[in-house]
Parts: C-alpha cells; structure tokens; sequence
C-alpha cells in the first residue's frame, strides 16, 4: 500500500514571494505522481503530474514540481504568488499495481494563503 | 469544457436516515470514483467503478454503502443508514479509459448526519 504525506498543513505566504509546498510518499513499487488544487467551494483540479520521463513538471498557473525517487518526494514549487492562489493543495500518488483501477492516495492537503 | 457535476452541493439528514449522492461524470468516461473527506482528514478512496460493476471498494465501503449508474449520465452512492461518522464531504470523479489518465473531480456534496 502506498502512503502520502504533507508535512505542512498551513502555508502562509506573502504576494509576489516564492512558495514550496512539500510531498512525501511512501510505496514498494512504481508511482505517478498528482498534485491538486482545490479553491473554495469548488471540485479538485489537477495541477500537474509525474507519469514519467523527465523529473522537473512544470503545471498551469506557473506551478512546477519535482520528483525526487531518492528522497521519495514531490514537492510543488512557484517562484512568484498571486492573491488568486490562496487555496488547498492536495498531493496524491497511485500505481498500477492494481490494474486499470489507478485509485488515488491522497495527503492531508496544505492550505496555502497568500497575503497582500 | 466538460465537467463532474454532485448533487445536492449540501445535505443534512437524521442518523439512521437513507441519502442518495448524485454525480453526473464526464460524458463517455469509462471509469467513475467515489472519494471522502472527513473534515480534518486526508480525501478517502471509496470505491471505483467500471463496465456496471465496482472494480475496486475500500474498507470503509460496507454493506451500508453501495453504488449505482441508473442509466447512462448519473452515478450515485447511497448510504442506506446513515451515522454520525458518515459525516463529511463527498468527492465524484471521473476517468476516460483505461490508461493512466486525470481524474475530473466534482465540487463535491456537504453530508451532515446529526
């Protein structure tokens, strides 16, 4: 069974900072890699995803992330924060080790606030 | 661009009363979800379903639970008597095929069991 953790459950940031959300997986076989978005009183949007190839994943609204399999991270990083991107960020992993299913493991989410 | 739709966005029932959640998936996706998250906690896989039968079901999905897709646009989850701890926010995604692509999630559907 894999597992997901986000180490931060509150990130507060100011506009125009750099932020760096962060991800930690735990799983005896392959993964992908997903992180989500979810803004207030809307459905999870996905931000981007590692399936594989190249590490560095860049997403919309300027997000990028990194998978690190040495570190077992995946930690989701913008150089620049706007207002607009207040909201929960969820990390996710699945494998297909159980077929076709790909079922979503899900952390606890971090709540990125960004102030003026 | 096309979107998971949940219905009601909230709802409030009496422990031991039935509820039906409603979920309209992107049309001809193939493979549909039911997730929860309990506030406070992490989003909980709670079944998945594929070609009118469950592929996958969690330990959380006991017989109190069960799903259905009457007909070719809704799916729903039905939680045949409800208790305190069913309350949470309940998540319905969807996925086009069979290879490993993005799960659309709804807004989700508030459940308040008192």
């Amino acid at each position: 069974a894999q597992s997901v953790t986000q180490l931060d459950s509150q990130v507060p940031v100011f506009e125009e900072a750099p932020v760096e959300l962060r991800c930690n997986y735990s799983s005896s076989v392959s993964v992908y890699l997903f992180w989500y978005v979810q803004y207030p009183n809307q459905g999870l949007q996905l931000l981007l995803k590692y399936l594989s190839g190249s590490t560095l994943v860049k997403g919309i609204n300027g997000f990028e992330a990194e998978f690190n399999k040495s570190q077992t991270s995946f930690h989701l990083r913008k150089p620049s924060v706007h207002i607009s991107d207040t909201a929960e960020y969820f990390c996710a992993v699945t494998t297909n080790s159980g077929g076709s299913n790909y079922k979503l493991t899900f952390g606890k989410g971090t709540l990125l606030t960004v102030n003026p | 661009e096309p979107e998971v739709t949940q219905t009601p966005s909230h709802q409030v029932t009496q422990m031991g009363q039935e509820v039906i959640l409603r979920c309209v998936p992107i049309s001809n996706h193939l493979y549909f979800y039911w997730y929860r998250q309990i506030l406070g906690q992490k989003v909980e896989f709670l079944v998945s379903f594929y070609n009118n039968e469950i592929s996958e079901k969690s330990e959380i999905f006991d017989d109190q639970f069960s799903v259905e897709r009457p007909d070719g646009s809704n799916f729903t989850l039905k939680i045949r008597s409800t208790k305190l701890e069913d309350s949470a926010m309940y998540f319905c995604a969807s996925r086009a095929g069979t290879t490993l692509e993005t799960q659309y999630f709804g807004p989700g559907t508030r459940l308040l069991v008192l």
